[in-house]
């Protein structure tokens, strides 16, 4: 079955500094990866999404990549603000194509 | 602004107490999914419906059920809850195909609670 492992649970940076958070995938090969912000006690909200054949994209602050050879994703966030800090989550279609796999997401803390 | 709303905001329940949950969504997606968030995991997918097919996930526990009477609204029904079912559940919707691309757009969530 498809598994989605995100690198850590939790990442603490400076204000100001680049975070870069992991998300690697196995057992499959999906058409195009998504990312999304959960704050405490609320749903997750979409940010990107990027297909297999974009290497990279970008909106404001952040970027993502998507490297289909070593079946992961960077998800980049550059200016990193205190209100920055949330959990990021990395998201896959199901083989089926019908829904979404998360991962447990990665809890980012942006100190000023 | 269109939306998807989920009532209540935090539920309290019994153990052994049928809950329903509520989902209604101004998108007009045709996609709705339900899913179960325990602390500090992924979102577990439980069931969607597409239109009004239903789609239930293998490990899913037949103590849960959905309900979708029309586009808008989904409902989920835990029949007998155990403690174990206290968890944050969420409503997404989706609209199928093309650039959509599964993008989900999610509610608020319920949390809930067994006693």
């Amino acid at each position: 079955s498809q598994k989605i492992e995100q690198n850590s649970e939790a990442l603490n940076i400076q204000e100001g500094k680049t975070a870069t958070l992991t998300c690697n995938y196995t057992n499959y090969s999906p058409a195009y990866l998504q990312w999304y912000r959960q704050d405490p006690g609320r749903g997750p909200v979409f940010l990107l999404l990027i297909r297999e054949n974009e290497k990279e994209k970008r909106k404001e602050r952040l970027k993502v990549t998507f490297d289909t050879t070593l079946k992961q994703s960077l998800f980049h966030i550059t200016a990193s603000q205190p209100a920055d800090s949330a959990t990021y989550l990395c998201a896959l279609t199901n083989q089926a194509g019908t829904a979404l796999i998360f991962g447990k997401g990665t809890t980012l803390s942006v100190s000023s | 602004d269109a939306m998807v709303i989920q009532n209540p905001r935090y539920q309290v329940t019994q153990f052994g107490k049928p809950v329903t949950l509520s989902c209604s969504q101004t998108l007009n997606h045709n996609v709705m999914y339900w899913y179960q968030q325990k602390s500090s995991q992924a979102p577990k997918l439980l069931f969607h419906y597409y239109d009004k097919d239903f789609n239930n996930e293998a490990d899913t526990p037949d103590n849960f059920q959905s309900r979708r009477p029309n586009t808008s609204f989904c409902f989920l029904d835990i029949r007998s809850p155990g403690l174990g079912d206290a968890a944050m559940y969420l409503c997404a919707t989706s609209s199928r195909g093309g650039l959509a691309k599964n993008i989900q757009y999610f509610g608020a969530g319920t949390r809930l609670s067994v006693l």
